[in-house]
């Protein structure tokens, strides 16, 4: 199966500090997702972006599909930025059905005032 | 839209014992997927039912198993419970049209299952 990689691990940021967290997979994608986990597990959807850059605020992320990575922006971080960021992804070549997301391991985020 | 709810929120029972778990998905959407995250790890996908029928499974065992209702909403059931099954059980939903390869899904709040 398809195999996701994130980094850092960990990341300590200050409060208004920029951010670049990266995942890396091993196969084509029709699905790519990042997440935002809560700490209470919620997972909050982010972006879907399977090729291509998007913006939301002050979060984006851009994959580029023929390198097999993604990267997540964050912007002006806030406090409420922490938690774990996990990116998730579909192998290509599947369409309909089999819908399985394989996730990294997250990166575990800590914005400090 | 309503969203994907789970229940129950937390839940405990000894090893041996069996549960079940419940989903309904998001409004409009058609197939549920449940998956299993054990504490510091990323989730790990379980299985999933489309039309009703399981449709894609992950590497778990066969005591873990689930059903799809008419308004799709699910349930997973583990049988013959371990201390190892202790974790956060996520369920999404999606919509899925077949020959499209859009496949964005929306996770719910989630289970914490104890096993002692």
């Amino acid at each position: 199966g398809i195999q996701v990689e994130q980094s850092p691990p960990d990341l300590i940021l200050q409060e208004g500090a920029n951010s670049t967290l990266r995942c890396n997979f091993s196969d084509s994608v029709n699905n790519l997702q990042w997440f935002h986990q809560n700490p209470w597990g919620q997972l909050i959807n982010l972006f879907y972006i399977p090729s291509g850059t998007k913006q939301n605020g002050r979060l984006s992320a851009t994959t580029v599909a023929t390198e097999r990575y993604s990267l997540l922006y964050i912007s002006s971080s806030q406090t409420t930025d922490s938690g774990v960021y996990f990116c998730a992804a579909r192998r290509g070549g599947h369409t309909g059905t089999a819908s399985k997301l394989t996730f990294g391991t997250g990166t575990r985020l800590q914005v400090t005032l | 839209e309503t969203g994907v709810t789970q229940s129950p929120t937390h839940l405990i029972k000894t090893r041996g014992q069996q549960v079940t778990l419940r989903c309904s998905s998001q409004s409009g959407h058609n197939t549920v997927s449940w998956y299993q995250q054990a504490l510091g790890q990323g989730p790990q996908f379980i299985f999933q039912y489309y039309r009703e029928e399981e449709n894609g499974r992950g590497n778990f065992p066969p005591r873990f198993s689930g059903l799809q209702f008419p308004n799709y909403s699910s349930e997973l059931n583990v049988n013959a419970l371990e201390l190892d099954d202790s974790a956060l059980y996520l369920c999404a939903s999606s919509y899925l049209l077949t020959g499209s390869s859009y496949n964005e899904q929306f996770f719910g709040p989630g289970t914490r299952l104890t096993v002692l």
